[in-house]
C-alpha cells in the first residue's frame, strides 16, 4: 500500500519561499510509470493542479504558477518537493501530494494534505 | 487557458439518481482526456472514484459509474445515499498537465 506524507512549515511569511516535501512509502519513486504531483486547495475552494515530476526529473507545471514553482525529486530518499517563491496571502491553502498514473492521468494515492498559511 | 466546467451544486433525493457533468469551456470532452472523478468530504483528502472515463477505482461501489454523454464526461450515482453528500471533482489529463474542474457540491435530501 503506497502512502504519501507531506511535511514542511505551516506558516510562511509573505515574499518568502514555501517549501514542502512529500515522503513516499510502500513504493519506489524510481520504479517509473507514475508522475508525482502537487495539488492545492484554497480554503473553501476547489482543487488546483500545481504540477508534477517524473522520477527522471522531467517536470510539468500549471502555466498560471510556472514562474514561481519548482518541483524536484530525491530518489535516494524516496521524496519529492515543492518550492513556491514570492508567496502572498493568496497562496494560503491546503497542499496535497499525490501519485498520478502516467498515460492515463489519474490520481491513485493522495497524501492527507497540509495547511500552509502565508502571514506576517 | 483550459477551463473545465462542472455544475456548482446539485441536489438528489435519497435513493435517487443524479448525473454530474464535466465539460470544456472550448471543445468537447472525449476519452482521450482520460476523465477521472474524485469525491471529497470536508477536511479529507480526495478519494478516487472513476478513472479513464468509466473504470471504478478499487473499493468503489458499482452505483458510481462514469461515461461520456454528448460532449461531456459524466458521473452518475444510482441509488444515492446520505453519505454521498460531498464535493465531486473531475480531472482531465492533457498529457503535459492536468486540469481540475471547479467541483460540484452534491446535497442528498
Amino acid at each position: 500500500q503506497v502512502q504519501l506524507q507531506e511535511s514542511g512549515p505551516g506558516l510562511v511569511k509573505p515574499s518568502q519561499t514555501l517549501s514542502l516535501t512529500c515522503t513516499v512509502s510502500g513504493g519506489s519513486i524510481s520504479s517509473g510509470g507514475y508522475y508525482w504531483s502537487w495539488i492545492r486547495q484554497h480554503p473553501g475552494k476547489g482543487l488546483e493542479w500545481i504540477g508534477y515530476i517524473y522520477y527522471s526529473g522531467s517536470t510539468y507545471y500549471n502555466p498560471s504558477l510556472k514562474s514561481r514553482v519548482t518541483i524536484s525529486v530525491d530518489t535516494s530518499k524516496n521524496q519529492f518537493s515543492l518550492k513556491l517563491s514570492s508567496v502572498t496571502a493568496a497562496d494560503t491553502a491546503v497542499y496535497y501530494c499525490a501519485r498520478v498514473k502516467v498515460h492515463s492521468g489519474w490520481y491513485d494515492y493522495w497524501g492527507q494534505g497540509t495547511l500552509v498559511t502565508v502571514s506576517s | 487557458q483550459t477551463v473545465v466546467t462542472q455544475e456548482p451544486s446539485f441536489s438528489v433525493s435519497p435513493g435517487g439518481t443524479v448525473t454530474l457533468t464535466c465539460g470544456l469551456s472550448s471543445g468537447s470532452v472525449s476519452t482521450s482526456y482520460y476523465p477521472s472523478w474524485y469525491q471529497q468530504t470536508p477536511g479529507q483528502a480526495p478519494r478516487t472514484l472513476i478513472y479513464s472515463t468509466n473504470t471504478r477505482s478499487s473499493g468503489v461501489p458499482d452505483r458510481f459509474s462514469g461515461s461520456i454523454l454528448g460532449n461531456k464526461a459524466a458521473l452518475t450515482i444510482t441509488g444515492a445515499q446520505a453519505d454521498d453528500e460531498s464535493d465531486y471533482y473531475c480531472v482531465l489529463y492533457m498529457g503535459s498537465g492536468m486540469v481540475f474542474g471547479g467541483g460540484t457540491k452534491l446535497t442528498v435530501l
